[in-house]
């Protein structure tokens, strides 16, 4: 029973590097969600879909940018990273419309560093 | 959403009931009340939520009071692996014009001794 499972685990990048961090869930949750930790920080969104092939943005979008392309996989890309985007990054899912006021499921989190 | 506000920190004793409170004075009546756990270095887990009924599952209960300004999560036997940080998230659901969107405040850091 895997949930929601997030790749790569740990990342270090070089300042101005691209990369894409992976969430998966095996639920078939309409909704899902990106959010960054910092320290002293809740979490806070930064991007979220609510079913294949849309996509909007949250409280912090800036330079970020993903993509829902199946409606298992949400995809969160930075095409030119920066120290500011050092965080721990994670994902969540949860049923959407119509379904309840259902709680979101998290996995356990990308930590990335960047140089 | 509203605004929650709950205590910095919390100690229990292991097997004791832990009890955390939170007040949300300007909920809305569509909005619920939602409890989150985050074990250092893991996801936020998801432990119970209500509307105005209390609440209990294998996890915990929630106590919602009549008005509905302030709530409280027990843990009927703490572990030691029950340290974390306990969120209280007042939101609408998801549906309309919400996409079900969770602001995680500080929480209460709860720490079980043996």
């Amino acid at each position: 029973n895997a949930g929601v499972t997030q790749t790569p685990k740990f990342r270090v990048l070089k300042t101005g590097q691209s990369m894409t961090l992976l969430c998966a869930q095996d639920m078939n949750h309409e909704y899902m969600y990106w959010y960054r930790q910092d320290p002293g920080m809740g979490l806070r969104l930064i991007h979220y879909s609510v079913g294949e092939g849309t996509t909007a943005k949250g409280e912090v979008p800036d330079g970020y940018n993903v993509s829902r392309l199946k409606k298992q996989n949400f995809l969160l890309g930075l095409e030119s990273a920066a120290p500011s985007q050092t965080s721990v990054y994670f994902c969540a899912s949860s049923r959407g419309k119509g379904q309840g006021n259902q709680p979101q499921h998290f996995g356990d989190g990308t930590r990335l560093s960047i140089l | 959403d509203a605004k929650t506000t709950q205590p910095t920190s919390m100690d229990c004793a292991e097997g004791r009931a832990a009890n955390l409170p939170c007040n949300h004075s300007t909920i809305s009546g569509n909005e619920y009340v939602y409890w989150y756990r985050q074990i250092h270095s893991q996801g936020p887990q998801y432990i119970i939520h209500g509307l105005k009924n209390n609440e209990t599952n294998e996890m915990a209960s929630l106590i919602i009071t009549e008005d509905r300004k302030s709530s409280t999560l027990i843990l009927p036997h703490a572990t030691l692996r029950d340290t974390a940080v306990y969120y209280c998230i007042v939101r609408v659901g998801a549906g309309g014009t919400s996409y079900g969107k969770l602001t995680f405040g500080q929480g209460t850091i709860l720490t079980v001794h043996p």
